[in-house]
């Protein structure tokens, strides 16, 4: 079993659609991530968060550290949100991010 | 200002041959990290260095697998014997300090053939 698991891997939606993604992990951490990953590109950061919901634009990120668990979530989609989502964690023992698998989100006009 | 660049962006090479791969932080940045990305995975930790040394090696897969950072600044990483395995996106981030938040760069696709 993988130490981080997203869902889904796979994600098609229509423009405006709320969209969201689920990250579970099972290693004590001290921050987590979501990343964006356009395809032949670099990734982006788009939230690093240890606690509670962080908000910037259409996106929204909240974190359940009891229940480790986190989401992500798009309002209103657009067709240029269409990337790879990555989950990644900071965990306790080490200074290295531990990365879901991602999930591929298209988001059709 | 600039990000974290990484030389070459597409590499390819012969089954058998040295590459090596470079990575520019950005300035300031004492912490630098490489993971390798295959493709529809997620990326791999590879080392993690802070400041010249490396701090972490654990996750090179074996030792045809080296990297440097002799000023503390650019990084290398240098793979010996390359086989078709070694394939994928190798991916350089760097950060302030050590848990701060990791800035990317673009990466560099190597495909041995």
């Amino acid at each position: 079993k993988n130490e981080v698991e997203q869902s889904p891997q796979n994600l098609t939606a229509q423009e405006g659609e709320f969209i969201t993604i689920n990250c579970s992990y099972s290693v004590g951490i001290s921050a987590l991530h979501w990343l964006q990953q356009h395809p032949g590109g670099g990734i982006v950061s788009l939230f690093m968060l240890s606690s509670g919901k962080k908000k910037h634009g259409r996106l929204i990120a909240t974190i359940n550290i009891q229940e480790k668990h986190s989401s992500l979530h798009i309002t209103a989609s657009h067709p240029r949100d269409s990337a790879v989502y990555i989950c990644a964690v900071d965990s306790y023992n080490t200074d290295k991010l531990i990365f879901g698998t991602g999930t591929r989100l298209q988001v059709f006009p | 200002g600039a990000g974290v660049s990484q030389t070459p962006s597409n590499k390819v090479t012969e089954k058998g041959k040295y590459v090596e791969l470079r990575c520019d932080p950005i300035s300031g940045h004492t912490a630098l990290y490489w993971y390798r990305q295959s493709l529809g995975q997620g990326p791999e930790f590879l080392i993690y260095f802070q400041g010249t040394g490396a701090a972490d090696d654990s996750g090179l897969p074996n030792d045809r697998f080296f990297a440097v950072r002799p000023e503390g600044s650019v990084s290398t990483l240098k793979i010996q014997r390359t086989e078709r395995g070694d394939s994928a996106v190798y991916l350089c981030a760097s950060s302030l300090g050590p848990g701060d938040e990791q800035y990317f760069g673009p990466g560099t696709r190597l495909t041995v053939t």
